[in-house]
């Protein structure tokens, strides 16, 4: 059973569309992280969030806006986005600060699959 | 540039074989990771390793960490169709505040 939730699982949208992921964590962590996987591709960060401060930006365009209102919840807002955007967006979460260091262990929402067509 | 190297990148065998998934890299890591994600699920830790030259096992899964702490090696026993599965490592650089995850190597076990 897993402590972190991401709604929808599935999305379509056209590029000139608004939409928005939500996450949520039931974990009591520090630390949130958006990643972005595609085929083909490793998993990339995208933003990490460390007590509901934004302490990572990985070079993400700006029709990705991340929003975190608490440390429970993190959305990520979409705006015109790009055919090439569709992937599985990933959400998770760690105890810590966010500091990748030794023994820390991200535990993973089981995705948003994005069609952006 | 890829900065982690998982071979291979697809991998097919029968159930009851034997076989080794490996990470690379020409960087040092503080610590390496590997995850299992199945289907429609989001990544799950199997291990961490920290040491250079760890050795961890996981019932059927043995996890290696080598020496220079750069690359690490994953080999499972008997393999079972319910190892089927993508499997990433990732890295956790030095002094940076991020995980860097392998392109995966999808693991299909066949009864």
């Amino acid at each position: 059973e897993t402590g972190v939730t991401q709604t929808p699982r599935h999305l379509v949208m056209g590029m000139t569309n608004k939409k928005s992921l939500k996450c949520e964590q039931h974990l009591g962590h520090n630390a949130m992280y958006w990643y972005k996987q595609s085929a083909k591709k490793p998993l990339e960060l995208m933003f990490v969030y460390s007590l509901e401060e934004r302490v990572e930006n990985n070079s993400v365009p700006s029709r990705f806006s991340p929003e975190c209102p608490n440390s429970s919840h993190l959305f990520l807002h979409l705006h015109t986005l790009q055919p090439e955007d569709s992937a599985l967006y990933l959400c998770a979460s760690s105890r810590g600060t966010g500091l990748a260091g030794v023994g820390e262990t991200q535990y993973f929402g089981p995705g948003t699959r994005l069609l952006v067509l | 540039t890829q900065l982690l190297e998982q071979s291979p990148q697809f991998l097919s065998i029968q159930e009851g074989e034997n076989l080794t998934v490996y990470c690379n890299s020409s960087s040092v890591f503080s610590s390496l990771q590997w995850y299992r994600q199945e289907p429609g699920e989001g990544p799950v830790l199997l291990v961490t390793v920290v040491t250079g030259g760890e050795v961890k096992k996981l019932k059927r899964l043995t996890f290696q960490f080598g020496d220079a702490r750069k690359d690490s090696s994953l080999h499972i026993t008997a393999a079972q169709p319910g190892d089927t599965g993508l499997y990433l490592c990732a890295g956790a650089i030095q002094g940076a505040q991020k995980l860097v995850f392998g392109q995966g190597t999808r693991l299909t076990i066949n009864p």
